[in-house]
């Protein structure tokens, strides 16, 4: 079954240091998505990625920079000089259905950036 | 292009009661789902639509759970009677499961206290 892992509870760093928010995978599928959502303080969960399994391409957009990597079944998140407004808690999330429909999220990381 | 709508915001009643949900996804996506979350459990799905059809229910935790689709712009989930462990932030999100397309998307989410 499929499963997500995000080992770190919680991260406390102080604004504009880089953060790195780790998520570890488990699938027997050879064709499945990865996702990361943010959950502000205010509640709502926001989508900031998806990547499929074929694009092990590492992306980045503005401060973002996602790192997938097959070999080690990890997606990792990178936020580069951190702002007090990225403290959220971050999910990521698995998908082997081809539409998607069946999501596994992870625990989620509470990051808190100190002013 | 308005966001998945959820109504209401915060609900609150008292055990024995019933309960709905509503939620309106976003237009022209087909699938729908309803997620609940507590700091416990986490992010559970309950249930998902596509094109307005029950596909998974096996997360509704109990018969007084029930969720119904009767258009592709609206679906409720219904509790009852409810109870004081139903209280959790009930989320509904879409998406467009078109092929690479299939991220979802939340609402506001629905915070239901039972007393």
């Amino acid at each position: 079954a499929q499963k997500v892992t995000q080992a770190q509870t919680e991260i406390s760093v102080v604004e504009k240091e880089d953060v790195t928010l780790d998520c570890v995978y488990e699938t027997r599928d050879t064709t499945y998505y990865l996702f990361w959502y943010k959950q502000p303080p205010s509640g709502e969960l926001v989508f900031l990625i998806r990547r499929n399994s074929f694009d092990e391409q590492n992306e980045i957009s503005g401060r973002y920079s996602w790192n997938f990597q097959k070999s080690t079944s990890s997606f990792n998140f990178t936020i580069t000089a951190s702002q007090v407004v990225d403290s959220a808690v971050y999910f990521c999330a698995l998908s082997e259905d081809n539409y998607g429909q069946n999501f596994v999220f992870g625990p989620g990381t509470r990051l808190s950036v100190l002013p | 292009d308005a966001g998945v709508i959820q109504s209401p915001r915060h609900e609150v009643t008292e055990m024995g009661q019933e309960v709905t949900l509503r939620c309106k996804p976003i237009s022209g996506h087909n699938s729908l789902f309803w997620y609940r979350q507590t700091m416990m459990r986490g992010l559970e799905l309950l249930i998902y639509f596509n094109n307005n059809v029950p596909i998974d229910d096996s997360g509704m935790p109990e018969d007084r759970f029930s969720a119904k689709m009767p258009n592709a712009s609206f679906s409720t989930l219904k509790i009852q009677p409810s109870e004081p462990r139903d209280s959790a932030v009930y989320f509904c999100a879409s998406s467009r499961t078109s092929g690479s397309y299939n991220e979802q998307f939340f609402g506001p989410g629905t915070r239901l206290t039972v007393l």
